[in-house]
C-alpha cells in the first residue's frame, strides 16, 4: 500500500450536486497532483501544487477546484459536473518539482460517476 | 505538443518469456523517464525510473534509453501471470511537466 491516501474511493454524485475529493500523503513531499483518468485515454495531468502554491493548471474547467491547505494534504472541490467528467481521479505526490527525484507516487484513486 | 506513444497491445508472451514494451516521446528536452504498472482497477504503481542513456536493471525488470532516438523501453524477464496488466511509460519534461502514453496491456498466458 502507498503513503497516498483518498476518500472517497467511490462517489457517485448528480449534476446539481457539490462534492469534495480528499487526497493525504504521508511520504513527506513538497508536491502533490490531480490526474484525470478515462476510459482508452491517457492520463491527464489536472493540476499541479508545491509547497502548496498551485504551480499547474492544464485547462481545467472552472467547475473543477483544487486546494491545498498544506503540503500534506489536497482537495478537489466538484460541483455542477457533466456526465462526460465520470472517471477515476487519482492523486499523487512526489518529493520535488525542482530537481530529482521527480517520481510520483499515487494513491488509490476515487471512481467518480456523474448521473 | 508533447506525446508520448506506446503501442496499445495486446501484447502476448508466454509465461517464462521476455516482454517487450516500447514507448517513444516527442519532446527532445525531456530529462527523465518512468515506467508504471496499472492492474485493472487499481492506480498506477511505479516500477522503474531511468535519468540517463543506457541500461538500468531493477529485478526482472530492465530500463533502456536512448534520448537520440527518442525511445525508452522496458524489458520483463522470465515474465509472470502476475505481470499481466497495463504499463504505462511517462516522460517528465521538467519538474511539474509529466505526460502520461496511453499505455500498453501486457498478457502472459500460463
Amino acid at each position: 500500500e502507498t503513503g497516498v491516501t483518498q476518500t472517497p474511493r467511490h462517489l457517485v454524485m448528480g449534476m446539481t450536486n457539490k462534492k469534495s475529493l480528499k487526497c493525504e500523503q504521508h511520504l513527506g513531499h513538497n508536491a502533490m497532483y490531480w490526474y484525470k483518468q478515462s476510459a482508452k485515454k491517457p492520463l491527464e495531468l489536472m493540476f499541479v501544487y508545491s509547497l502548496e502554491e498551485r504551480v499547474e493548471n492544464n485547462s481545467v474547467p472552472s467547475r473543477f477546484s483544487p486546494e491545498c491547505p498544506n503540503s500534506s494534504h489536497l482537495f478537489l472541490h466538484l460541483h455542477t459536473l457533466q456526465p462526460e467528467d465520470s472517471a477515476l481521479y487519482l492523486c499523487a505526490s512526489s518529493q520535488d518539482i525542482v530537481a530529482v527525484p521527480y517520481e510520483q507516487y499515487f494513491g488509490p484513486g476515487t471512481r467518480l460517476t456523474v448521473t | 505538443q508533447k506525446e508520448v506513444e506506446q503501442n496499445s497491445g495486446p501484447l502476448s508472451v508466454p509465461e517464462g518469456a521476455i516482454a517487450s514494451l516500447n514507448c517513444t516521446y516527442s519532446d527532445r528536452g525531456s530529462q527523465s523517464f518512468f515506467w508504471y504498472r496499472q492492474y485493472s482497477g487499481k492506480s498506477p504503481e511505479l516500477i522503474m525510473s531511468i535519468y540517463s542513456n543506457g541500461d538500468k536493471e531493477d529485478g526482472r525488470f530492465t530500463a533502456q534509453l536512448n534520448k537520440a532516438s527518442q525511445y525508452v523501453s522496458l524489458l520483463i524477464r522470465d515474465s509472470q501471470p502476475s505481470d499481466s496488466a497495463t504499463y504505462l511509460c511517462a516522460v517528465n519534461l521538467s519538474g511539474q511537466n509529466f505526460v502520461f502514453g496511453p499505455g500498453t496491456r501486457l498478457s502472459v498466458l500460463p
